[in-house]
């Protein structure tokens, strides 16, 4: 069975331009995240999916990032314009359960963004 | 707010010898206590978990206790390998949270020589 997927693993970007970063969850996950991790320091949830409707957005930083799900399957991160404090790993993580949560999520291995 | 604090690294250790990364926490009432480990290349994984006081994870050799009294969460091995070099990260789910907005420490890399 495959695992989280992410995509690109590393995007170097001038600050004020576009990257869109994806994520495929594990088939038949309904709970899709997103999480990011700035410059060592610990890692911050940003958002939930249940499907394809976002449950909780409050840890977006701003409006400069955009999440999606079309459909339910896989999930795109865009930030639009990107500044220098975006700079940082963004992991996506997936989990089968609904009705509670165990806390076990299956994460991917991030994609690490660098804005100059 | 939750929060978890975690000892600083890198941590540097040779092979056989004993490990303790301490975690405390702050959060509100009993949350569920957890241990992720990412090894280099690989996502984040679940390492070990206990969900009430007094409670003790364990996996691959590695124990965590859950004290309610010191909100600690310490993660343990009596004898490290090559193969545990990785970063660890301490999270906390509060409870009855219905799902996964873990909150993470900030990480301790962990190096093992042989």
């Amino acid at each position: 069975e495959a695992g989280v997927t992410q995509f690109p693993s590393h995007s170097v970007i001038e600050k004020g331009q576009t990257v869109t970063l994806r994520c495929d969850p594990i088939s038949g996950h309904d709970n899709l995240y997103w999480y990011r991790r700035v410059m060592g320091k610990e890692i911050k949830f940003l958002l939930h999916f249940v499907k394809e409707s976002k449950q909780d957005e409050s840890g977006m930083p701003n409006n400069r990032f955009l999440a999606e799900r079309t459909g339910g399957t896989y999930s795109t991160l865009k930030v639009q314009p990107a500044e220098l404090e975006d700079s940082g790993v963004y992991f996506c993580a997936s989990s089968i359960r609904t009705g509670g949560s165990t806390g076990e999520l299956f994460f991917g291995e991030g994609s690490r963004l660098t804005v100059l | 707010g939750n929060s978890v604090t975690q000892m600083e690294g890198p941590v540097t250790l040779s092979e056989e010898a004993f490990l303790t990364i301490n975690c405390t926490y702050t959060a509100t009432g009993y949350p569920s206590l957890f241990w992720y480990v990412q090894y280099p290349g690989e996502g984040l994984q679940l390492l070990l978990k206990a969900t009430k006081a007094d409670d003790k994870g364990s996996n691959k050799g590695f124990e965590a206790t859950y004290r309610k009294e010191t909100t600690s969460f310490h993660l343990e091995k009596g004898s490290v390998q090559v193969s545990d070099s990785a970063v660890y990260f301490c999270a906390l789910l509060p409870l009855g949270t219905s799902y996964g907005k873990l909150t993470f420490g900030q990480g301790t890399i962990l190096t093992v020589h042989p």
